[in-house]
């Protein structure tokens, strides 16, 4: 039963390139979410998705930064014009529909180390 | 803004001794509580949770946290740890309430470190 599949689990950009990060959730899940974990820092929330839909976009930077989660295929987090301040570890997560407690527990991904030239 | 304080950045101990870390959020309405931990190079992993009730948590592998409320604390604790311990361990809130979705606050983690 496949978990949290993130790819790639490296990425190396220069600044100014696109990152683009990918996330396919556990099956049976519809709920994604993204976290960013800088060096030394605990992770921080960027973004909450579900299908077609973006419920929670309330720690994403402003500028740059972009995320989807299609009906078909994987969530998608994508930086444009990369600088160094965005070397990080990005981790998604999902969870199930709620079923009446309002809150399932997230389950993670391996994360995608991004390092930017 | 809700934010969550793990006090301990590093910790280092020898195997069987005790284990507490602590944990203190800010919200100060219905809270949902989870504990999660980080073996090096691998993904997060769920350690227990607490929504409501008996406010002495059991995990696995041995872990447990207690919920006090009014201590806005929900310390992890563990009798005896081993080497396969060693790990980063993250304590993470959501605020329980609709408005609040599914967003996790999370701590700054603590490293521990214990020596065979």
């Amino acid at each position: 039963n496949a978990g949290v599949m993130q790819n790639p689990r490296h990425l190396v950009r220069r600044r100014g390139q696109e990152a683009r990060l990918r996330c396919s959730p556990m099956k049976g899940h519809s709920h994604v979410y993204w976290y960013r974990q800088l060096p030394e820092e605990g992770l921080k929330f960027m973004v909450y998705l579900q299908k077609e839909n973006i419920i929670d976009e309330s720690g994403m930077p402003k500028e740059r930064f972009s995320a989807e989660f299609p009906k078909e295929g994987p969530s998608i987090l994508r930086i444009q014009q990369v600088v160094r301040g965005d070397s990080a570890a990005y981790f998604c997560a999902s969870s199930p529909p709620g079923s009446g407690t309002g809150f399932q527990p997230q389950h993670f991904g391996d994360g995608t180390r991004l390092s930017i030239l | 803004a809700q934010s969550v304080s793990q006090h301990n950045h590093h910790v280092i101990l020898s195997e069987a001794a005790s284990l507490e870390l602590g944990c203190n959020y800010s919200y100060g309405g219905t809270v949902n509580l989870f504990w999660y931990v980080q073996y090096p190079g691998q993904h997060l992993q769920l350690l227990l949770k607490y929504f409501s009730g008996d406010p002495l948590v059991k995990g696995i592998k041995g872990f447990e946290a207690e919920f006090i409320k009014s201590k806005f604390s929900f310390n992890l604790r563990k009798p005896s740890v081993q080497w396969s311990d060693t790990a980063e361990y993250f304590c993470a809130v959501n605020e329980g309430i609709k408005a609040a979705g599914n967003k996790l606050t999370f701590g700054g983690g603590t490293r521990v470190l214990v020596k065979p």
